[in-house]
């Protein structure tokens, strides 16, 4: 599997977006971009996932750079209860994840 | 729709005791469930897959014969923690994989479970 990058942290003032950064440069062509969550002490949440075309749904929006080496998990409009751990994980399918050390959001009021 | 529950939420036992937790797909059927371990303050590492009717597949360095996976049925696995030790205490999170075209090819989570071993 592809590695991936994430900042260990970030803050975000609540209603602004956040936009939330992750490096992938050896991912390989049929290997997905996968987004999760964590809030503490609960169990991982599936936000959005792509290949190389960009994506939304009603959590969020997935910004895949054309040659596929980074991508922006942007979440439009932070609340508090956006605060969570974010993994960034790419595979070719989304079986056997493998979660890294992930970007810890804080939104503050 | 997609809920993945886990029971019990918490628990609490003594050493040299089992443990069972459960995971259930509540609405759809889970051909595939997967169970991952959390330790305070580090990443979910995953532990072992479970196919349904099938023997579970262990990852590298966790004992299969001390994390007993049972998936009898298409909505339900367990994991039987075996002669529960201190260091067995952890956060155990279940995942369920529906039908890849239903619901965009994607793993759905249980809330967790947490151990306490005395």
């Amino acid at each position: 599997d592809a590695k991936t990058t994430q900042p260990p942290s970030m803050d975000c003032a609540e209603g602004r977006a956040a936009n939330l950064p992750c490096n992938h440069s050896t991912i390989s062509g049929n290997e997905y971009v996968y987004w999760y969550r964590q809030i503490h002490s609960q169990g991982p949440q599936y936000i959005i996932h792509g290949l190389k075309n960009n994506e939304t749904n009603e959590m969020a929006s997935l910004i895949i750079t054309e040659d596929r080496k980074s991508s922006t998990l942007i979440l439009p409009h932070a609340t508090l209860r956006d605060t969570a751990v974010y993994y960034c994980i790419v595979r070719v399918g989304d079986y056997k994840l493998s979660f890294g050390a992930g970007t810890t959001v804080t939104v503050r009021a | 729709g997609a809920v993945v529950s886990q029971h019990p939420s918490w628990v609490i036992c003594k050493s040299g005791t089992s443990v069972k937790i459960e995971c259930r797909s509540l609405d759809f059927q889970a051909t595939t469930m997967f169970w991952y371990r959390q330790f305070p303050k580090q990443s979910l590492m995953l532990m072992a897959t479970s196919n349904e009717g099938s023997k579970a597949t262990y990852e590298q360095g966790v004992e299969k014969d001390k994390f007993l996976i049972n998936h009898a049925s298409l909505t339900l696995s367990t994991l039987t923690v075996t002669s529960a030790h201190p260091e067995d205490s952890s956060f155990y999170i279940c995942s369920a994989r529906p039908p890849g075209h239903l619901f965009k090819d994607t793993q759905y989570f249980g809330p967790g479970t947490r151990l306490t071993v005395l």
